[in-house]
C-alpha cells in the first residue's frame, strides 16, 4: 500500500524557517518524481515544488523561489521542504504528493501556520 | 502561466441525477488535463487523467471529456459520497503547473 506521511509542521515565526519531511513506502521510491501542494484553509490548491527521481531537477513556483528548496532522501524515502524567510501567505495546508505531472497518491497534509 | 477557470463555482444536484462541472483553460493544453475530488479535512483524489482516463480504483460513473480548452467532469447517477470539491489541472505547460480554483457539488 503506498503511504506517504508528512511532518515537521506548526507555528512559524515571519521571517523564521521550517523544515517539512514527507515519508513514503509501499513505491519504488527512486522511479518518481516527488511534488508539494499546498491549499489555504478553505482555498484552492496551488502548486509549489517538484523534484526529478534522481535529484538533479528541481522546479519552483515563483512565490518560494529562493525561499523553499525542496530535496529527497532515497536512503530514507523522503522528500523534504525546507521552507525560510516565512511569510503571512505561507500559512497553509501542505501535501506532498508522488509524480509530477499529475498526482496519483497524496499526504494526509500538515498544517504550516506563519504568525508572529 | 496557464489559467484554469472551472465553472460553476457551486452545482446543486439531487442524489442519483448526473453532474457535468467545466474546466477551461486559458490556451490549449492538448489531453494534458487532470481532475481530482477532495472532501471536507481530506487530501485530493486523483480521478481522471489525460482529460479522459480513469485513475485507478474510480468507479465507471466518473468520466472526463476534452481537448484543447475546454474540458468536461461528468459524474452520472451521483451518490451520496459524490458531493465534494472538485478541483480541474493542467499539466501541459509547467512550471507551473496550475489548478482551477474549484467547483462545489452540493445536494440539492
Amino acid at each position: 500500500e503506498v503511504q506517504l506521511v508528512e511532518s515537521g509542521g506548526g507555528l512559524g515565526q515571519p521571517g523564521g524557517s521550517l523544515r517539512l519531511s514527507c515519508a513514503t513506502s509501499g513505491f519504488t521510491f527512486s522511479w518518481y518524481w516527488m511534488t508539494w501542494v499546498r491549499q489555504i484553509p478553505g482555498k484552492g490548491l496551488e502548486w509549489v515544488a517538484t523534484i526529478k527521481e534522481d535529484g538533479s531537477e528541481e522546479y519552483y513556483v515563483d512565490s518560494v523561489k529562493g525561499r523553499f528548496t525542496i530535496s529527497r532522501d532515497s536512503a530514507k524515502n523522503s522528500v523534504s521542504l525546507q521552507m525560510n524567510s516565512l511569510r503571512a501567505e505561507d500559512t497553509a495546508v501542505y501535501y506532498c504528493a508522488r509524480n509530477q505531472l499529475f498526482f496519483d497518491y497524496w499526504g494526509q497534509g500538515i498544517l504550516v501556520t506563519v504568525s508572529s | 502561466e496557464i489559467v484554469m477557470t472551472q465553472s460553476p463555482a457551486t452545482l446543486s444536484v439531487s442524489p442519483g441525477e448526473s453532474a457535468t462541472l467545466s474546466c477551461r483553460a486559458s490556451q490549449s493544453v492538448s489531453d494534458n488535463v487532470a481532475w481530482y475530488q477532495q472532501k471536507p479535512g481530506q487530501a485530493p483524489r486523483l480521478l481522471i487523467y489525460a482529460a479522459s482516463a480513469g485513475a485507478t480504483g474510480i468507479p465507471a460513473r466518473f468520466s472526463g471529456s476534452g481537448f484543447g480548452t475546454e474540458f468536461t467532469l461528468t459524474i452520472s447517477s451521483l451518490q451520496s459520497e459524490d458531493f465534494a470539491i472538485y478541483y480541474c489541472q493542467q499539466y501541459d505547460s509547467w512550471p507551473p503547473i496550475t489548478f482551477g480554483q474549484g467547483t462545489r457539488l452540493d445536494i440539492k
